[in-house]
């Protein structure tokens, strides 16, 4: 089946380190996506990729990391520079052509102990 | 700049009755305005999608939005709620490439 695996579901991590969030699509899209999502409030874009090898930030990509080396692949890495990182994160996908049609995955819940 | 307001960020319905959820936009182009829903600890989904063609834009699972641009309106409907529809449903509005607004949410509670 295809669709976008984001693993693992459940992230505890200390403070002051870093952690790095999964994000794999089997779609063959060429677009990926990572949002952040806090209780009572809409998705924020932190980073996005339109091919492989480039990235751009989003609205709140300031203590986070991303990398594209495979189409199939966008890790993202929460660094300890990340103030408030506990947040449940989502990673997307898109077709060539249609950015706003995004697919979503089920999500990573980091807590930050 | 774009933005989108739910303007309730909790709804209550009875099972069988029609369900309502308002969404505000705010854009300086001619937006794609979409609906998504969020079942607990899931992903987003999505529900349908409007694109300057009709105005009246039929989703999955029953749901339906109509787009009013004098309103600045995009109003997701459904006649008769179901207790599987009990979910976070997202308002967003997109007027440029990978960028993409999302409203705060607006939880959806089906009472039988």
């Amino acid at each position: 089946d295809g669709g976008i695996t984001q693993s693992p579901k459940y992230l505890f991590r200390k403070e002051g380190q870093n952690v790095t969030l999964s994000c794999e699509q089997n779609l063959n899209h060429d677009a990926m996506y990572w949002y952040r999502q806090d209780p009572g409030q809409g998705l924020r874009l932190i980073y996005y990729s339109q091919i492989v090898n480039d990235f751009q930030k989003g609205d709140i990509a300031e203590g986070y990391s991303v990398s594209r080396e495979k189409k199939e692949s966008f890790p993202l890495t929460v660094t300890s520079a990340q103030k408030n990182p506990t947040a449940f994160y989502l990673c997307a996908s898109s077709r060539p052509g249609s950015p706003d049609t995004q697919y979503f995955g089920p999500g990573t819940r980091l807590t930050v102990l | 700049a774009q933005s989108v307001t739910q303007l309730d960020s909790h709804v209550s319905v009875s099972e069988g009755t029609p369900v309502l959820l308002r969404c505000n936009y705010s854009s300086s182009y001619s937006p794609s305005l979409f609906w998504y829903v969020q079942h607990p600890n899931k992903g987003l989904q999505l529900l349908l999608k409007y694109t300057s063609a009709a105005t009246l834009v039929k989703g999955i699972n029953g749901f339906e939005a109509e787009f009013k641009k004098s309103e600045t309106s995009f109003h997701l409907t459904k006649p008769s709620a179901h207790m599987s529809d009990a979910a976070e449903y997202f308002c967003v509005v997109s007027d440029r490439p990978y960028d993409m607004r999302f409203g705060a949410g607006t939880r959806l509670t089906v009472k039988p």
